[in-house]
């Protein structure tokens, strides 16, 4: 069983201020880590797919780091907005030596809430 | 484009009772992928298929879960005498090549979220 762990669970933050949080995951057989932000009723949205120890990668106002060999991501939000409010889930994708592909390993979330 | 789709977003049934429900995949996708969201987890991995192949059933919880691809494109996932601990967000996503080492990006539908009384 794979363990994919972020924290925190949750978090209000004033909009404006900056935040990040963290995903934790195995650091053996390590393929690739995804972040999505999903928001209520709507699609989990694709952020970063990260591969490579030391990746960094900024969409807008969002940037995620990785370390492979430690087994952590950090997901990093600028100048907090209220649109920003969502789940931000992390997913970890292990190498696959057979034929046919694993689904991705979910953590929990970190449900954001950003106060105006 | 098109993005995925799922039918229906919420569904009420009760402990008991069969219910099918059903993903559309982006057009061309060979890779398709059921994943449930249980209250207060992150999604777990259902079933994967590429194609019309089921090439991994490994997270289906029991028997009562089934799921089908029989044309390669859209997909229904049928759970029989269903019970209050199967309530949750069932998500489908798609990709366009899902075999082996590659890496390819999963796109997610908006869930259907099943209610069992």
């Amino acid at each position: 069983i794979l363990n994919v762990e972020q924290s925190p669970q949750s978090l209000h933050v004033q909009e404006g201020d900056s935040t990040n949080f963290t995903c934790s995951f195995p650091s053996s057989n390590f393929y690739a880590l995804h972040w999505y932000r999903w928001e209520t009723a709507k699609s989990p949205e694709a952020l970063f797919v990260m591969t490579l120890n030391g990746d960094e990668k900024k969409k807008g106002r969002i940037s995620a780091t990785l370390n492979t060999k430690e087994g952590y991501s950090y997901l990093y939000i600028k100048g907090s907005q209220p649109e920003d409010s969502a789940t931000y889930l992390c997913a970890f994708r292990a190498m696959y030596s057979g034929g046919g592909a694993d689904g991705l390993t979910f953590g929990k979330g970190t449900h954001l809430i950003i106060q105006p | 484009g098109a993005g995925v789709s799922q039918t229906p977003s919420n569904k009420v049934t009760e402990k008991g009772k069969y219910v099918e429900l059903r993903c559309d995949p982006i057009s061309g996708h060979t890779a398709l992928y059921w994943y449930r969201q249980s209250l207060g987890q992150g999604p777990e991995f259902l079933i994967y298929f590429q194609g019309t192949g089921a090439a991994d059933d490994s997270g289906l919880p029991n028997d009562r879960f089934f799921a089908v691809r029989p044309e390669g494109s859209v997909s229904t996932l049928k759970i029989q005498r269903t019970e209050r601990g199967d309530s949750a967000v069932y998500l489908c996503a798609s990709s366009l090549w899902g075999g082996g080492n590659s890496y390819n990006e999963q796109f997610f539908g908006p869930g259907t979220r099943l209610t069992v009384l």
